[in-house]
């Protein structure tokens, strides 16, 4: 077990600019999570997926972000034409079947100037 | 929309307080209640993971209770200790899993 593992841990991007992040799930956990974090604030929920198969997508997220886990491991958050206020703490966890908890990585911090 | 409250937002005590904190969630559609621990730098981690009404779940100093019915959960630490100092976060985990964190309540514990 090698825990939840995100890339890259910091990303300072210009506004406008395209910038895609990758989660890396323990191995065996067919759940998988993108939340976004806010100085001050709890993870808010992004989107999750079961294996492959993205389950729902949070309403309060615009057409620019979009998410892939095209074989059911790994996977990869995309925030087109980024704007200041994409500047946060993306974090990706995974779990296991049931009403186990979530496993975090450490996150990616997005900084856009 | 589902939605998680926590209360108090932040907490100042002294070392050998006994606190609480409140977790207030939707009562229907409920799968599991998850308790974390979230200290500055690192990711949160795990603390209870409650299923049933009525539940109770204890580790040290630390414990937690659930009702199902009125959509709450109390988080209670006993004799606080300057490394008790962390956000303390609520999960509700709905029937599908989709999984909705509070705003977490942030303890300071001054020794």
């Amino acid at each position: 077990d090698t825990g939840v593992s995100q890339d890259p841990r910091h990303k300072i991007t210009k506004r406008g600019q395209n910038v895609t992040f990758r989660c890396d799930p323990i191995s065996e956990h067919n759940r998988l999570y993108w939340y976004r974090q806010t100085l001050g604030q709890g993870p808010e929920f992004l989107t999750y997926f079961q294996n492959e198969a993205q389950l729902e997508k949070s309403r309060l997220l615009s057409d620019r972000f979009s998410a892939e886990r095209p074989k059911g491991s790994f996977s990869t958050l995309e925030i087109q034409r980024t704007e200041q206020g994409d500047s946060a703490m993306y974090l990706c966890a995974s779990s296991p079947a049931g009403g186990s908890p979530l496993h975090f990585g450490n996150g990616t911090r997005l900084t856009v100037t | 929309i589902l939605n998680v409250e926590q209360s108090p937002q932040s907490l100042h005590v002294q070392e050998g307080d006994s606190t609480n904190f409140t977790c207030s969630f939707p009562s229907s559609n409920f799968y599991a209640l998850h308790w974390y621990r979230w200290e500055t730098a690192k990711s949160p981690e795990a603390l209870f993971v409650m299923t049933l009404n009525g539940d109770e779940k204890k580790k040290g100093r630390i414990s937690a209770t659930l009702n199902t019915k009125e959509g709450y959960s109390y988080l209670y630490i006993k004799g606080s200790q300057p490394e008790d100092s962390a956000t303390y976060l609520c999960a509700f985990m709905a029937g599908g899993f989709k999984t909705i964190f509070g705003a977490g309540t942030r303890l300071f514990v001054k020794a």
